[in-house]
This record gives structure tokens, C-alpha cells and sequence, in this order.
């Protein structure tokens, strides 16, 4: 079945810093692949998605490119800030919406 | 616009008992979804309406979960009775129907945090 992997947490990070969440997906067929976030406190939201290969989703300084010959999803962000420490978890959309385990990234001042 | 709307946020109970999730999704969204999410893990779908009619319910444990979506609009997810193991946040999520190339965005409940004593 469907299945994602990222990378485990938790993540540290001082501001500025480069941030990259890795994400590799399992599928059959050509899924559609997000980023959901989750700040502390709130509900998921949407980050950003790709729906075919080679698609990059952006937002708020955050890149993801589906990559379909490494089945990868990478979250990318060159400068983080202390409000970008939330809760990072990546999907797969095919028959269902399937999360990865979540990444917990820090970011301190 | 008002977001998916849960309550209660939290709920502690003894096992054995039962207790019950409301959820308000979006207006005019056909499709919801119950999650459960465990700590540390990512959220696991339960149950997927489509308008009043339950069309993915094949990971609700049906001995003891059960969920109504009356008229199409809210929706409520019951546990009875309720075991050590059910401690876990219930969000619940909506969007517009899915269309055919169309990946839709699931709009996130802040979620209900259950604890079983």
C-alpha cells in the first residue's frame, strides 16, 4: 500500500540556518504529494504541494520537488526563522491522504 | 471564514466509559474526515464522508467506534466504551469534493486530545 517516510526528529536549528525535511514516498500510480505543517497549538495546514513529477510547491520561503525517479519530497528552506518551529509532516494523496510520522523542528534565536 | 470547528478540545474519562467528538466542518465542504493521530506518529484516517454517506470506513474499529454525519453537515465520532489505547488526538478535517485531477486541500480541526484513565 501506499506508505511515507521522512526523516525522524527532532530537528534544532539556529535562525538563519538551512533546513531540509527529507520525504520518500511508496505508490502505486502518480500521487499527489504535500507538505502539511503544524504550528504548536493550531491545526494542520496545507504547506505546499506537487501534483505530477517535476512539479516544485512553494510557500513562505519553503520548496518541495516531487522527484519521481528517487520517489522523493523534500522540504527545503534556505533561512529559517524561530516561527517556522512547528511540526512538519509530509502525504501522499492516492486512494487516501497518507502521512509520514512527523518532524519536529526547533528553531532558536 | 470559519475554520473546521471541534470540540470538546480536550476530554479525560476513565476507561469503560463512553465519550463522544463533535465536528463543524467547513460551509459548503461535502467531504469529511476523522483522523486519529497517536504521539509522535502522523494522523491515520478512521472514516471519510462523502456528503451523509460513510465511503472509507474500512479502519474505524467498528466493536466500539462509531460516527454519524446527519444531514450531510456535522458530524459526530462516538468511542464506547472506551480502552487505555484510545488516548489520541481525533481531528477532524474537511474539503470540497474530490474531482478528477484535482488533489484538494483537507482543511484541519485543532483537534480533540483524549486521555483514558
Amino acid at each position: 500500500g501506499d506508505s511515507v517516510t521522512q526523516m525522524e526528529g527532532p530537528v534544532t536549528l539556529s535562525e538563519e540556518a538551512f533546513l531540509t525535511i527529507n520525504c520518500t514516498y511508496t505508490a502505486t500510480g502518480y500521487p499527489s504529494l504535500f507538505w502539511y505543517v503544524q504550528y504548536p497549538g493550531e491545526g494542520l495546514q496545507l504547506l505546499l504541494k506537487a501534483t505530477k513529477a517535476d512539479d516544485k510547491g512553494s510557500n513562505k520561503g519553503f520548496e518541495a520537488t516531487y522527484r519521481k525517479e528517487t520517489t522523493s519530497f523534500h522540504l527545503e528552506k534556505g533561512s529559517v526563522q524561530v516561527s517556522d518551529s512547528a511540526v512538519y509532516f509530509c502525504a501522499l494523496l492516492g486512494y487516501k491522504l497518507s502521512f509520514g510520522a512527523g518532524t519536529t523542528v526547533t528553531v532558536r534565536a | 471564514e470559519a475554520g473546521v470547528v471541534q470540540s470538546p478540545r480536550y476530554k479525560i474519562i476513565e476507561k469503560k466509559q463512553p465519550v463522544a467528538f463533535w465536528c463543524n466542518p467547513i460551509s459548503g465542504h461535502n467531504t469529511l474526515y476523522w483522523y486519529l493521530q497517536n504521539l509522535g506518529q502522523g494522523p491515520e484516517l478512521l472514516i471519510r464522508y462523502e456528503n451523509e454517506e460513510a465511503v472509507d470506513d474500512s479502519q474505524l474499529p467498528k466493536d466500539r467506534f462509531s460516527a454519524e454525519r446527519l444531514k450531510g453537515v456535522d458530524s459526530t465520532l462516538k468511542i464506547q466504551p472506551a480502552e487505555l489505547g484510545d488516548s489520541a488526538v481525533y481531528l477532524c478535517a474537511s474539503s470540497l469534493t474530490r474531482t478528477s485531477g484535482d488533489p484538494g486541500e483537507l482543511f484541519f480541526g485543532e483537534g480533540s486530545r483524549l486521555t483514558v484513565l
